[in-house]
């Protein structure tokens, strides 16, 4: 079964503007991470925040941890094309990592 | 450094027909995980590898096996492909003491 499930399932924003999606898991973490998939392509990684760790930046990449509501968000600031792609966050269950389904987020230029 | 290689990329095959994926990796990571990804379903793990020669059972497993011979390579097979096992394989990898995973670029099966 799947820990992470983000929200929303799709996107749509005009270039420019500012992209969120959420992430909600189940049980207790040590950390969380969120991962990027251009269409046809493999995952790629995009950051880890641990449990002790309430925002972690990386270029316009902003993502939130909430260990009490079980909840991560990643903010993408003034999007580019090159952003439209599926957002996966990852929980880690012993040696495995389980993802959500995705958010597939679409910048129209 | 081509960091994880699968083969092949692309496959069709009739029901029953066997067949191996290949996964190879050039960073001396001690992990290995095979996924498949099916629409509106993210990534669910098939087995795993924390090492030569050990092989693990993951979310989905049943109809799949896998073989870790040599620490850079894990072997995904399908002994008698069934259309339900129609779907987009990736091949991960990661050191021991990181979190991060590194994919390949994934292998579109076809079962028909």
């Amino acid at each position: 079964s799947q820990q992470g499930e983000e929200d929303p399932q799709a996107l749509s924003i005009q270039e420019g503007e500012n992209a969120t999606m959420n992430c909600s898991y189940k049980t207790s973490i040590n950390n969380l991470q969120w991962y990027r998939q251009n269409s046809g392509r493999g995952l790629v990684h995009l950051i880890l925040i641990r449990s002790n760790e309430r925002e972690k930046h990386s270029g316009r990449l902003r993502v939130t941890l909430d260990t009490s509501k079980k909840s991560s968000s990643l903010l993408i600031t003034a999007s580019r094309a090159a952003d439209t792609a599926s957002y996966f966050c990852a929980t880690p269950n012993d040696y495995k990592l389980s993802f959500g389904a995705g958010t597939t987020v679409t910048v129209r230029a | 450094n081509a960091g994880v290689t699968q083969t092949p990329k692309f496959r069709v095959l009739k029901t029953g027909q066997s067949m191996t994926l290949l996964c190879a990796q050039d960073m001396n990571h001690e992990y290995m995980y095979w996924y498949r990804q099916d629409p509106g379903m993210g990534l669910r793990l098939i087995h795993y590898s924390v090492g030569e020669g050990t092989t693990a059972k993951g979310e989905v497993p049943d109809g799949y096996n896998v073989s870790r011979l040599k620490k850079q390579n894990f072997l995904l097979g399908l002994e008698s492909a069934a259309p339900s096992q129609t779907s987009v394989y990736f091949c991960a990898s990661r050191p021991a003491l990181a979190g991060e995973l590194f994919f390949g670029e994934g292998s579109r099966l076809t079962v028909l």
